[in-house]
């Protein structure tokens, strides 16, 4: 059964960089048609997508934060991880690693990790 | 403000039915497929309805949705106390190369 987990602190300074690694357990990262994504949401707020990317190192960003955001794939270690430099206290949110289906305008995030909680804050 | 627009609350009785709309344009709703998530109070979202009309396995036939033009609905059929939940319709905007939420609706079973 596949299961996703995210990790990385929970405090980050503001003007840091936030980092976090999503472990993927019971499936590959290598997996044909799907795409592996951030999506996080503000304390009381709704879900925002952050990114995906594909097991070959495609990606696509959430126009609102590609200019801070670079998310990367590790097919050795079967992880992908997100970097979100220059934090605000706009970012705190509970951050979610997911696998997302994209093809041909199907699109759906059909395994969710917990969630981590990423506070900013000085 | 989000692309995709939900009420920001419903509710209805146990054993009720209710429906929540979501309203997009023809750059995401109109010539994409529509998914719903169910998020219970405390825990992550967890996909409701896919290719805007589909039950992943294990989701009961209480759900249902469809979607017509540049909008589309959830209904859920039988309503039971453990149904509270915020449910969100997501999308593929074409225009913005973006996945797009809505805002969130809150199910209050009175």
């Amino acid at each position: 059964q596949l299961q996703l987990q995210e990790s990385g602190p929970g405090l980050v300074k503001p003007s840091e960089t936030l980092s976090l690694m999503c472990t993927i357990s019971g499936g590959s990262v290598i997996s044909s048609g799907y795409y592996w994504g951030w999506v996080r949401q503000p304390p009381g707020k709704g879900l925002e997508w952050i990114g995906s990317i594909y097991y070959t190192g495609t990606t696509y960003y959430s126009p609102s934060l590609e200019s801070r955001l670079t998310i990367f794939v590790d097919t050795s270690r079967n992880h992908f991880s997100l970097n979100l430099k220059s934090v605000t206290a706009a970012d705190t949110a509970v951050y979610y690693c997911a696998r997302w289906l994209n093809s041909y305008g199907h699109t759906n995030f059909d395994t969710w990790g917990l969630g981590i909680l990423v506070t900013v804050s000085s | 403000q989000s692309v995709l627009t939900q009420p920001p609350s419903v509710s209805a009785a146990p054993e009720q039915k209710v429906t929540i709309s979501c309203s997009g344009s023809s750059s995401n709703i109109g010539n994409n497929y529509v998914s719903w998530y169910q998020q219970l109070p405390g825990t992550a979202p967890k996909l409701l309805i896919y290719d805007n009309n589909k039950r992943p396995s294990g989701i009961p036939d209480r759900f249902s949705a469809s979607k017509s033009g540049t909008s589309a609905t959830l209904g859920i059929t039988g309503l039971q106390t453990g149904d509270e939940a915020d449910y969100y319709c997501e999308t593929w905007d074409s225009s913005l190369s973006a996945v797009v939420f809505g805002g969130g609706t809150k199910l209050t079973v009175l």
